[in-house]
């Protein structure tokens, strides 16, 4: 039972255009979504998130963008470069977890590539 | 100010063998939440220690347990090692109730179980 879902194992981009990753959920408990890039033999690092009270949340090239009602949330990279090949994994939190905050729930992950 | 460190880098063990992993978390920080994150796959919630307690748990069997210690370093045991449990297992430091957007990750270690 996957309650964070990101369908596109991969997305190859040309430098410069726009990058898309998409994220679906199904869990409407979750009321806090992050966003977090992963470079081999290196940890998630964290790249931008947002809150369900929000639909857009801005931070320099990088967009993400919630849908509440369809349960949906996409991160726009743009311009995209070469040095933003990477994994990146859509995580949501529910803070009714007992308030404390743990229990990230992660998707499978996006494998982007920006080809110069 | 140093960041989560996680020793060792690999590890092979075989099934039915214990293992230990360490995090060490960043500075400031009182609560580690460890993660298995098996090939293709997206990170899993095991568990998180705060003030040396766990204070929490996902859907891991008890041969996972933790320690904390009370310089808030961590540790990992898997018992009785299953071939499923070969992954990369991740620790991230933070502060309890503290924004989640500051839940800095570990480099992982690495365990294959043969």
């Amino acid at each position: 039972d996957q309650q964070v879902k990101q369908n596109s194992p991969s997305l190859s981009v040309q430098e410069g255009r726009i990058s898309i990753l998409n994220c679906d959920y199904t869990n409407s408990m979750f009321d806090y979504f992050l966003w977090y890039k992963k470079y081999p033999a290196e940890g998630p690092t964290f790249l931008i998130s947002i809150s369900s009270i929000k639909d857009k949340n801005e931070d320099g090239r990088f967009t993400v963008f919630l849908n509440k009602s369809a349960k949906h949330l996409s991160l726009h990279i743009v311009p995209s470069q070469p040095g933003d090949s990477a994994v990146y994994f859509c995580a949501a939190s529910d803070e009714d977890s007992g308030g404390s905050n743990y229990k990230l729930t992660f998707g499978k992950g996006t494998l982007l590539t920006v080809n110069p | 100010e140093t960041g989560v460190t996680q020793s060792p880098t690999h590890l092979i063990k075989t099934r039915g063998q214990q293992v230990t992993l360490r995090c060490s978390s960043q500075s400031g920080h009182n609560t580690v939440s460890w993660y298995q994150q098996a090939l293709g796959q997206g990170p899993q919630f095991i568990f998180q220690y705060y003030r040396e307690e766990e204070n929490g748990r996902g859907n891991f069997p008890p041969r996972f347990s933790g320690l904390q210690f009370p310089n808030y370093s961590s540790e990992l045991n898997v018992n009785a090692l299953e071939l499923d449990d070969s992954a990369l297992y991740l620790c991230a430091s933070s502060v309890l109730r503290g924004p989640l957007n500051e839940q800095f990750f570990g480099p992982g270690t690495r365990l294959t179980v043969l």
